[in-house]
């Protein structure tokens, strides 16, 4: 298996409270991903990185942000957690975009109560 | 950018049929489509893919087939097992810098 761990594995917290999500991976590769799966709308790209402090947008990046300060740790912060970002978090790598394959973490389950 | 559509949501099969699960794509410069299973708890893995210069590719008992004038992709799973019941993703991406866009899953279910 890729070298890619996720923490916390799980978190409950309240509306309003700040969170931060960490992966943290041992490949060296150049992009790192946060998705969001919910029932019915599958895997949904939050925000990616093609290197360090080199970030982007994905299509439900509303109320998140994120942070790569180090090739090996991508950040993804919900300043103010809201009911509606209930999810499993899935942090992947890949050594490049376009053709190559993604490698997914064991996922985060957040909570938001 | 890139919409791409899964059927069924949830197929459920008896254990030695085969399974087919349907994508298409909207994007005509897509040329990279792979597959995904995520068993229970996990993260989804790469099982299979294919490029567009290609129309069909096969490993063991999964195989995926492409139709590039309809825009659409299968995967075909044979001889099915219980550990095959899994969600599976599909996924278009135009190579290069472009992120590949996923559909929204099917749940396979094979039954002993």
């Amino acid at each position: 298996d890729a070298g890619i761990t996720q923490s916390p594995r799980h978190k409950v917290t309240e509306t309003g409270t700040p969170v931060t999500l960490r992966c943290h991976q041992t490949e060296n590769h150049r992009y790192m991903y946060w998705y969001r799966q919910d029932p019915g709308h599958g895997l949904r790209l939050i925000h990616y990185s093609y290197g360090v402090k080199d970030t982007d947008k994905g299509e439900v990046s509303d109320g998140y942000s994120v942070s790569r300060s180090k090739t090996e740790d991508f950040l993804l912060t919900l300043e103010s957690a809201t009911s509606s970002q209930t999810s499993v978090y899935f942090c992947a790598i890949s050594e490049s975009s376009g053709y190559n394959e993604q490698f997914f973490g064991p996922g985060t389950r957040l909570t938001v109560l | 950018g890139e919409n791409v559509e899964q059927h069924p949501s949830t197929l459920s099969v008896q254990e030695g049929d085969s399974a087919v699960i349907k994508c298409t794509y909207s994007d005509s410069a897509s040329n990279y489509f792979p597959w995904y299973k995520q068993e229970l708890g996990k993260g989804p893995q790469l099982i299979i893919d294919i490029r567009s210069n290609v129309g069909e590719k096969k490993d063991q008992r999964i195989a995926v087939t492409l139709n590039k004038t309809a825009k659409h992709f299968s995967l075909h799973i044979t001889e099915t097992q219980p550990e095959d019941s899994a969600v599976y993703f599909c996924a278009a991406s135009m190579g290069g810098s472009y992120i590949p866009t996923f559909g929204r899953g099917t749940s396979l279910i094979v039954h002993p």
